[in-house]
C-alpha cells in the first residue's frame, strides 16, 4: 500500500523568499507523485507531477518539485513566493507499476506568504 | 474551457432531506470520483466508478449513492443528509489506462446542513 507524508500543517514565508513544501511518500513500485493546490472554495488545481526522467520538475505558477529517491521525498518549490500563492497543497503518490490505482493524498500543507 | 463542471456551487439542504449533486465532464475518462472534503482536510474518497463498474470505499456510509448514467455524467446522492455531512463534495476524473493516473477535479460543490 502506498502512503504520503505532509509533514508541516503550516508553512509561513515572506513574499519575495524561496519556499519549500515538504512531501515524503511510500510505495512499493515506482512512484508515480503528483502535487495540486486549492484555493478557498475551490477545487483541486494540477500543479505537477513525477513520472520518469529528469528529478527536478517544472509545473505552473513557476513552482518546481524535486524527485529524491534515496529519500522518498517530493519537495515543492519556489523560488520567489508571491502573496497570491497562499493556499492549500497536496501531495499525492500512486504506484506505477501496477494497473489501475488509486491517488493517495497527503494531509495537505497550508502555505501563507505575508506581504 | 471547463472540463469537469460540478452543479451546484453550492446546495443548502435541511436536516434529513435528499440532495442530489451532479458531475459532468467533456474529457472522455472512463473513470469519475466522488470525494467529500471537510475543514481544508485531505479528500477523502467516497466511491468510483471504472466504466459501469461501481466501486465503494469501505468505510462510506450508505447514505451516500451514486449513479453513472453514461460516461459522461455522474451523480451523488444523499439520501438523509445530517449535520455532519455538511462538507465539499468533488468530483474527479481520470484515465484509467494509458495516462498516469492524474486527476482533473471539478470546482466542487459546498453542501450546507441546516
Amino acid at each position: 500500500a502506498q502512503s504520503v507524508a505532509q509533514p508541516e500543517d503550516q508553512v509561513n514565508v515572506a513574499e519575495g523568499n524561496p519556499l519549500t513544501v515538504k512531501c515524503t511518500y511510500s510505495v512499493s513500485g515506482n512512484p508515480y507523485l503528483f502535487w495540486y493546490v486549492q484555493y478557498p472554495n475551490r477545487g483541486l488545481q494540477f500543479l505537477l507531477k513525477y513520472i520518469t526522467g529528469d528529478n527536478l520538475v517544472k509545473g505552473s505558477y513557476g513552482f518546481e518539485a524535486e524527485f529524491n529517491k534515496s529519500q522518498t521525498s517530493f519537495h515543492l518549490k519556489k523560488p520567489s513566493a508571491l502573496v497570491s500563492d497562499s493556499a492549500l497543497y497536496f501531495c499525492a503518490v500512486r504506484d506505477g507499476n501496477t494497473g489501475f490505482q488509486k491517488l493517495v493524498f497527503g494531509t495537505g500543507t497550508r502555505l501563507l506568504v505575508s506581504p | 474551457d471547463a472540463m469537469v463542471i460540478q452543479n451546484p456551487r453550492y446546495q443548502v439542504t435541511q436536516f434529513g432531506k435528499p440532495v442530489t449533486l451532479s458531475c459532468s465532464q467533456t474529457l472522455n475518462h472512463n473513470v469519475m470520483y466522488w470525494y467529500q472534503q471537510k475543514s481544508s482536510q485531505a479528500p477523502k474518497l467516497l466511491f468510483h466508478y471504472y466504466d459501469k463498474d461501481f466501486n465503494n470505499e469501505a468505510d462510506t456510509p450508505d447514505n451516500f449513492q451514486s449513479r453513472r448514467p453514461n460516461t459522461s455524467f455522474c451523480f451523488l446522492d444523499i439520501r438523509s443528509p445530517g449535520l455532519g455531512d455538511a462538507a465539499m463534495y468533488l468530483c474527479a476524473t481520470s484515465r484509467a489506462t494509458g495516462s498516469t493516473g492524474e486527476l482533473f477535479f471539478g470546482e466542487g460543490s459546498r453542501l450546507t446542513v441546516l
